[in-house]
């Protein structure tokens, strides 16, 4: 069965660049979601997007914007990285079935990111 | 708010031995969703098992069993027979209903190590 995908699999970046990580949700999802794994911690999440539109916003720092495409896919964008955003960032992606239930949330492989 | 406890930051077996992830969560609604996924050292989250709040029964999947108590607020995680492939990183995850936000919150996660 197809699972999300994630690119790049790995990023290496320096303090202030910027990066963008990209999410191919499971053909027919139409629920994104992007969680932040710190180091040793617990996955948090960050925001979502259901049919298109932002749906919910977690701790995600001004620095960051994310949109979800009309073919479902959802890029992040991190500006000014700081070397605090190393972390593994997970896409997970889920039928909204909207919005009435909550389907179990799949998760891509992440990607991590380090920052120098 | 959500919140998920898992007390057991690390267990460590032998491997045949049976081991019980414990999971305690707060949560003021009355329609919400359980999970635990695993996190083997290759770093992807992997989906375990979804419950929502009016199904308590529990579940047994091969060696893997939950234990779903409301009047608790647990939702525990035993694997019989542990194997050394059964080591990894698990998390017990909450997920409310209402308010149209679909996030997971994440307990810290409990480490399993099964020694051969």
């Amino acid at each position: 069965a197809a699972g999300v995908i994630q690119s790049p699999r790995h990023l290496i970046k320096e303090k202030r660049e910027t990066a963008t990580l990209k999410c191919y949700p499971i053909p027919r999802h139409d629920t994104v979601y992007w969680y932040q794994q710190g180091p040793g911690q617990d996955p948090q999440f960050l925001i979502s997007f259901y049919e298109k539109m932002q749906s919910d916003k977690g701790s995600i720092p001004d620095r960051f914007s994310a949109q979800q495409f009309s073919d479902y896919h959802s890029e992040l964008n991190m500006s000014s990285l700081e070397l605090g955003d190393s972390a593994l960032y997970f896409c997970a992606s889920s039928d909204g079935q909207g919005g009435f239930q909550q389907d179990t949330q799949y998760f891509g492989p992440g990607t991590r990111l380090t920052v120098l | 708010a959500q919140k998920v406890t898992q007390a057991q930051t690390e267990i460590s077996v032998v491997e045949k031995e049976d081991v019980t992830l414990d999971c305690v969560y707060e949560t003021r609604d009355t329609t919400y969703y359980l999970f635990w996924y695993k996190q083997p050292p290759s770093g992807e989250l992997v989906f375990l098992i979804r419950r929502n709040s009016f199904d308590e029964q529990n579940e047994i999947s091969g060696r893997y069993s939950w234990n779903f108590q409301k009047s608790t607020s647990s939702f525990n995680f035993t694997i019989t027979a542990s194997q050394v492939v059964d080591s990894a990183v698990y998390f017990c995850a909450l997920s409310e209903a209402q308010g149209g936000s679909e996030k997971l919150v994440f307990g810290k996660g409990t480490k399993l190590t099964v020694n051969p």
